[in-house]
C-alpha cells in the first residue's frame, strides 16, 4: 500500500481563474503518475499518464508536470471554466505490480 | 457507449445479507480493479485481477471476495455486509502495460441498513 497525498482538499475559484493542485507520492516506489477528473454522476476520466521525471503533459487549458526524484506532481488549469467543476484524483502506479493507489482528490467548484 | 459497465447503480442490502457487484466490460483489457471509496476518502483498492490471476490487497477484509469467471465479467461479493461497508465501489480496467490507463465505470453506491 502507497501513500498518495493531494492538496487541497477542495477549492472554490472564480470563472477566468487559474489554479493549480498538488499530488505527492513516495518516489522510491514510482512507476507512473495518472491523473484523472471525476465529474458528479459520471465516471472517472483518464487526464494524463506520466512516466518520466520533468514529464510535462497538456490537454488544452490544462496541464500537467511530473518530478519523480522529489516525488510530486502539480496540475494547472488556465482559466478555469464551470465546466471543469470536477474531483481531480491522481493515482501511481508502484514498481512492484499492476496496483493503483489514489489520492483523496481535490474538489474544484468554478462560479460563474 | 458504456465500456465498462456496473450494475446497479444503487444497491441497498440489511446488515449481513450478502450481497453481490458486477462489472463488465466490452474493452477485452487483461487486468480489472474493485476499489471501495468512503465518502471524503481515497478510493482504496481491493483488490486486482490480471486474467485469472487474483490479487489481494494485505487489507483487505476477508469479508470480501471477487470472482472473475472470464474476461468480461468482474463480481464483488460482500458476504456479511456491515454499516461501516456502505461505500461507493467502483469497478475499473486497463490493458497490461507502461502507458496504460484506468477506464471505469459509473460505480455502484451500497447502503447498508
Amino acid at each position: 500500500i502507497l501513500n498518495v497525498e493531494q492538496s487541497p482538499q477542495s477549492l472554490h475559484v472564480q470563472e477566468g481563474d487559474s489554479t493549480n493542485f498538488t499530488c505527492s507520492f513516495p518516489s522510491s516506489n514510482f512507476y507512473a503518475l495518472h491523473w484523472y477528473r471525476w465529474e458528479t454522476a459520471k465516471s472517472p476520466e483518464a487526464l494524463f499518464v506520466m512516466t518520466l521525471n520533468g514529464d510535462e503533459k497538456k490537454k488544452g487549458r490544462i496541464s500537467a508536470t511530473l518530478n519523480t526524484k522529489e516525488g510530486y506532481s502539480y496540475l494547472y488549469i488556465k482559466g478555469s471554466q464551470p465546466e471543469d467543476s470536477a474531483t481531480y484524483l491522481c493515482a501511481l502506479r508502484g514498481n512492484t505490480g499492476n496496483q493503483f493507489y489514489f489520492g483523496t482528490g481535490t474538489s474544484l467548484t468554478v462560479i460563474p | 457507449d458504456a465500456m465498462v459497465i456496473q450494475n446497479p447503480r444503487y444497491q441497498v442490502t440489511q446488515f449481513g445479507k450478502p450481497v453481490t457487484l458486477s462489472c463488465s466490460q466490452t474493452l477485452n483489457h487483461n487486468v480489472m480493479y474493485w476499489y471501495q471509496q468512503k465518502s471524503s476518502q481515497a478510493p482504496k483498492l481491493l483488490f486486482h485481477y490480471y486474467d485469472k490471476d487474483f490479487n489481494n490487497e494485505a487489507d483487505t477484509p476477508d469479508n470480501f471476495q471477487s470472482r472473475r469467471p472470464n474476461t468480461s465479467f468482474c463480481f464483488l461479493d460482500i458476504r456479511s455486509p456491515g454499516l461501516g461497508d456502505a461505500a461507493m465501489y467502483l469497478c475499473a480496467t486497463s490493458r497490461w502495460g507502461t502507458n496504460e490507463k484506468l477506464f471505469f465505470g459509473s460505480g455502484t453506491q451500497l447502503s447498508v441498513l
